[in-house]
């Protein structure tokens, strides 16, 4: 398919763990990157490839792939993570880059 | 510091014209691909043009193919975005981006977006 999937919401209580996931068939051959994106502000990348952090970005945030499905894990949440995250990729011919719908987290 | 600073946005007629720009600096444009992303109001992002840093590789989305154009100009460290025959559905807000290496869609800085508005 060309589109990847993401639940539309998930929340988590703080401290605990959340895993946010995305779906598509160009993972299968590509790796995903998540980007988070608070109300007003530009996307920022949290994870790219196998499970790489751009310089900044805190150790409670890890990737992992398997199959057609892309995680995003937050290990002990803080309230400044509530955003909205977003996965992508290229997708399946390469030719084209997929963004998922979005996944709106809320930190309880 | 890495810096993306996106201009040209504005209100337009659907049908009309406008020309984007992003203007870089702090890194070395010319070794970089390069990208447009859009927002639509309260919707999600999607993903608009790429150009990479040697010339003639080009891709755009099916939503814009045909009428948009996407050009750089490595001697200004300036990214482009014609718009030709827009329409409503191109209101949004547009972001350059940069990949973080060659064509890898892990989009590492983003500008602060330029506003499109097509309208009546």
């Amino acid at each position: 398919s060309s589109e990847l999937t993401q639940d539309p919401a998930v929340s988590v209580a703080l401290g605990q763990t959340v895993r946010i996931t995305c779906q598509g068939d160009s993972l299968r051959s590509y790796y995903a990157s998540w980007y988070h994106q608070k109300p007003g502000q530009a996307p920022a990348l949290v994870i790219y490839g196998k499970n790489s952090r751009p310089s900044g970005i805190p150790d409670r945030f890890s990737g992992s792939s398997s199959g057609n499905t892309a995680s995003l894990t937050i290990t002990g949440a803080q309230a400044e993570d509530e955003a909205e995250y977003y996965c992508n990729s290229r997708d399946s011919s390469g030719d084209q880059v997929l963004f998922g719908g979005g996944t709106k987290l809320t930190v309880l | 510091e890495v810096q993306l600073v996106e201009s040209g946005g504005g209100l337009v007629k659907p049908g009309g014209s406008l020309r984007l720009s992003c203007a870089a600096s702090g890194f070395t444009f010319s070794t970089y691909t390069m990208n447009w992303v859009r927002q639509a109001p309260g919707k999600g992002l999607e993903w608009v043009s790429s150009i990479t840093s040697r010339p003639g590789y080009i891709y755009y989305a099916d939503s814009v193919k045909g009428r948009f154009t996407i050009s750089r100009d490595n001697a200004k460290n300036s990214l482009y975005l014609q718009m030709n025959s827009l329409r409503a559905e191109d209101t949004a807000v547009y972001y350059c981006a940069r990949d973080l290496y060659d064509s890898s869609a892990y989009y590492d800085y983003w500008g602060q977006g330029t506003l499109v508005t097509v309208s009546s």
